[in-house]
């Protein structure tokens, strides 16, 4: 079956540190592949995506490349801000349109 | 554009009472998902639609029931509620015709609480 894993939190850094959210997939197919970021009290909102493998989504300073080889997804970002403060959650939506989401990360960045 | 809208925002029910979520959506999307998201925990697809009048399961369809008579609503059946039905509850919907437009759009959550 898919499923998505993430690791765990709360992260805490302090401003301008480089931050790794690690996410890995079970698949099978050709699964398009996303990053989520919820800040508190709304709903989900894009943060970047990859359609096929090799693909690198970014947006705002966050990266996250598509491995196959290593079903793997993995959130950077190089400098973070306090502003970045929220839930990350990882996802996959496989051909038939079923989206399913890891446990997500709290990121939590100090001044 | 109102995108994906969710009703009510909040509500509580008594054990064993019923009520439907609502769920709307005005982008024209096919496909739409109702989600569960437990304290500290990620989301859970409890039910989803590739388009009106076809329904499927997710993770955790137990004790939900759904339906897709048009392509904007999507409704969400609680029958008989239960403590573990306590959530927040999203709504989404995308586009799915090609992997380029597969963006989810999300609602602003119904916050249950059955006791």
């Amino acid at each position: 079956g898919n499923s998505v894993t993430q690791m765990e939190g709360p992260v805490t850094l302090s401003e301008e540190a480089f931050l790794t959210i690690n996410c890995t997939y079970t698949a099978t197919g050709y699964p398009s592949l996303f990053w989520y970021v919820q800040y508190p009290g709304e709903g989900l909102q894009l943060l970047l995506k990859a359609t096929k493998a090799d693909d690198k989504g970014s947006n705002k300073g966050f990266e996250a490349t598509y491995r196959k080889e290593t079903t793997s997804f993995h959130l950077e970002k190089g400098s973070v801000q306090v502003s970045d403060s929220a839930v990350y959650f990882c996802a996959l939506r496989n051909q038939g349109g079923k989206l399913i989401f890891g446990q997500g990360t709290e990121l939590s960045v100090k001044p | 554009n109102a995108g994906v809208t969710q009703t009510p925002k909040f509500r509580i029910l008594k054990i064993g009472q019923s009520m439907t979520l609502q769920c709307t959506q005005d982008m024209n999307h096919n496909y739409m998902y109702w989600y569960r998201q437990d304290p500290g925990m990620g989301l859970k697809l409890i039910y989803y639609s590739v388009g009106a009048g076809i329904t499927d399961k997710g993770e955790v369809p137990n004790g939900y029931n759904v339906s897709r008579s048009t392509t904007e609503d999507f409704p969400l059946r609680l029958e008989l509620a239960a403590p573990s039905q306590t959530s927040v509850y999203f709504c989404a919907s995308s586009y799915g015709e090609t992997k380029e437009r597969t963006e989810a759009f999300f609602g602003q959550g119904t916050r249950l609480t059955v006791v």
